[in-house]
C-alpha cells in the first residue's frame, strides 16, 4: 500500500516551453502533497505544499509564477514549470500524505528528471 | 527550529561489515525521525521511523535506529552489509509547525553509502 506514482519519468523539453509534472496516490487519499527539487548530488529541497481544494504554500525562494501547483482532487497534484530555461533542470520528486494522520510520514514518488535543452 | 546533520557525507564498508551512518537532529518540539534510502535516480523509500514509541526502532532490510535524546542523535545501523544497500541514505526529522499541522519534513544533506566487494 501506499503507493505514490509520478508521470513523467523523464521530459525533455526546449527553453521556454511548459511541462506538467503529474503526481497521484494510487491506494489513498492524500490531503497533502509536497513538491521537492533535488540538485545533483544534494538533498531534496522543498519548494512548496499544497492541500486539496486550495492555494499551495510556496517555500521561500520559489516563484509561484514559475512553479505552479494545482492539488485539484485527493488523488492528483500537477507541477507546471512554465517558460522553462536550463537552470530549470533536475530532478523533481513530489510525496503525499495521507489525511487525516496522526503521524507526518510522507510516501515519496519516484521522481522526474526535468531536462531543458 | 529544526535542524538535521548527518555527519558523514561519504562512508565506505566492506560487504559483510557493520554499517553505521550518524545522525543529530535539533527540535523546538518532540520530533518524529525517519531514515530514507534513495537508489540513484528513483525516489524515497522509508526505511524506518521514530515516532515516540520504542526508542531502538527496526526497519527494513536488516536496519535498526536507536534515539537517544540525550545525546540528540539518531544513528543508522545495521551488522552486516550488502552489495545492494548501497545508495543515498536521509535523516528526515519532522514537527507540528508552530501554529500549524502541515508535518513539514527536514532533511539532512545525505550520506552516500559505498559497498565494497
Amino acid at each position: 500500500g501506499a503507493v505514490v506514482s509520478q508521470h513523467p519519468s523523464r521530459v525533455i523539453c526546449k527553453s521556454g516551453t511548459s511541462v506538467k509534472i503529474e503526481c497521484r496516490s494510487l491506494d489513498f487519499q492524500a490531503t497533502t502533497m509536497f513538491w521537492y527539487r533535488q540538485f545533483p548530488k544534494k538533498s531534496l529541497m522543498l519548494m512548496a505544499t499544497s492541500n486539496e481544494g486550495s492555494k499551495a504554500t510556496y517555500e521561500q525562494g520559489v516563484e509561484k509564477d514559475k512553479f505552479l501547483i494545482n492539488h485539484a482532487s485527493l488523488t492528483l497534484s500537477t507541477l507546471t514549470v512554465t517558460s522553462a530555461h536550463p537552470e530549470d533542470s533536475s530532478f523533481y520528486i513530489c510525496s503525499a500524505r495521507p489525511g487525516p494522520t496522526l503521524t507526518y510520514e510522507q510516501y515519496f514518488g519516484p521522481g522526474t528528471r526535468l531536462t531543458v535543452t | 527550529a529544526q535542524s538535521v546533520t548527518q555527519l558523514d557525507s561519504h562512508v565506505s564498508v566492506s560487504e559483510g561489515t557493520p554499517v553505521l551512518l550518524r545522525c543529530n537532529y535539533s527540535s523546538s518540539y518532540s520530533p518524529s525521525l525517519f531514515w530514507y534510502v534513495q537508489h540513484p535516480n528513483k525516489g524515497l523509500q522509508l526505511l524506518l521511523k521514530y515516532t515516540s514509541a520504542a526508542t531502538l526502532v527496526k526497519g527494513i532490510n536488516g536496519f535498526e535506529a536507536e534515539f537517544k535524546k540525550s545525546e540528540t542523535s539518531f544513528h543508522l545501523t545495521k551488522p552486516s552489509a550488502h552489495m545492494s544497500d548501497a545508495a543515498e541514505y536521509f535523516c528526515v526529522v519532522s514537527v507540528s509547525d508552530r501554529g500549524s499541522t502541515l508535518g513539514r519534513l527536514y532533511f539532512g544533506r545525505g550520506t552516500q553509502l559505498t559497498v565494497w566487494p
